[in-house]
């Protein structure tokens, strides 16, 4: 099951790109890397996934490193509402169901 | 609409006291799962469970039991809580893991006395 790694907490201004990072260097080749957001205690929300290529959607950019050691999500405009707890996961073969989160990062949109 | 749902929401109760958590979704997913968050410690995983009357242990199971008697349905009982059960329980459903989108119910918070 492959760990990842992100920073404790980032700060971005509101209307600025906000860029999280993620290292999961032992990621095997069939494993997927997934973003996760939690605002206060609600439910965490699902954001963006990829595999090798990098992603779009409405909320977010995903950027894959070629060796998929490392991503970024890129929130491009970042506003108030984005201040969240953001969790980069690496989900484990298909028959398998653990799904582990980490410690996630928590970025705080400032005005 | 499309959800999760969990209840309750909110519950106090005393040490040894069976209580149960349900939780049910309405999209016809196949995979469900339990976690439990704490501060300092992000969401574990307690149980889950792949299709009907298919269930495994997470990360964090012990004194925990689930049952997924139909898709939709996937209660988490604990038989005789304790204060280190003291947590936020969330649920979430998958239509199958590969799709990777995991929807996320609202929430159960339990304090044990």
């Amino acid at each position: 099951d492959a760990k990842t790694t992100q920073p404790t907490s980032m700060d971005c201004a509101e209307g600025r790109a906000a860029n999280l990072p993620c290292n999961h260097s032992t990621i095997s080749g069939n494993e997927y890397v997934y973003w996760y957001r939690q605002i206060h205690s609600q439910g965490p929300q699902y954001i963006i996934h990829g595999l090798k290529n990098n992603e779009t959607n409405e909320m977010a950019s995903l950027i894959i490193t070629e060796d998929r050691k490392s991503s970024t999500l890129i929130l491009p405009h970042a506003t108030l509402r984005d201040t969240a707890v953001y969790y980069c996961i690496v989900r484990e073969p298909l028959e398998k169901g653990k799904l582990t989160f980490g410690q996630g990062t928590i970025l705080t949109v400032h005005p | 609409e499309a959800q999760v749902t969990q209840n309750p929401r909110y519950l106090i109760t005393v040490t040894g006291k069976k209580l149960t958590v349900t939780c049910s979704q309405n999209m016809n997913h196949e995979y469900m799962s339990w976690y439990r968050q704490d501060p300092g410690l992000g969401l574990r995983q307690i149980y889950y469970s792949m299709n009907v009357e298919v269930t495994d242990k997470g990360d964090v199971p012990e004194g925990y039991k689930v049952s997924r008697k139909e898709k939709r349905n996937f209660p988490l009982i604990l038989e005789s809580p304790s204060p280190n059960q003291t947590s936020l329980y969330f649920c979430a459903s998958s239509f199958g893991l590969h799709t990777g989108e995991l929807f996320f119910g609202e929430g159960s918070r339990l304090t044990v006395l």
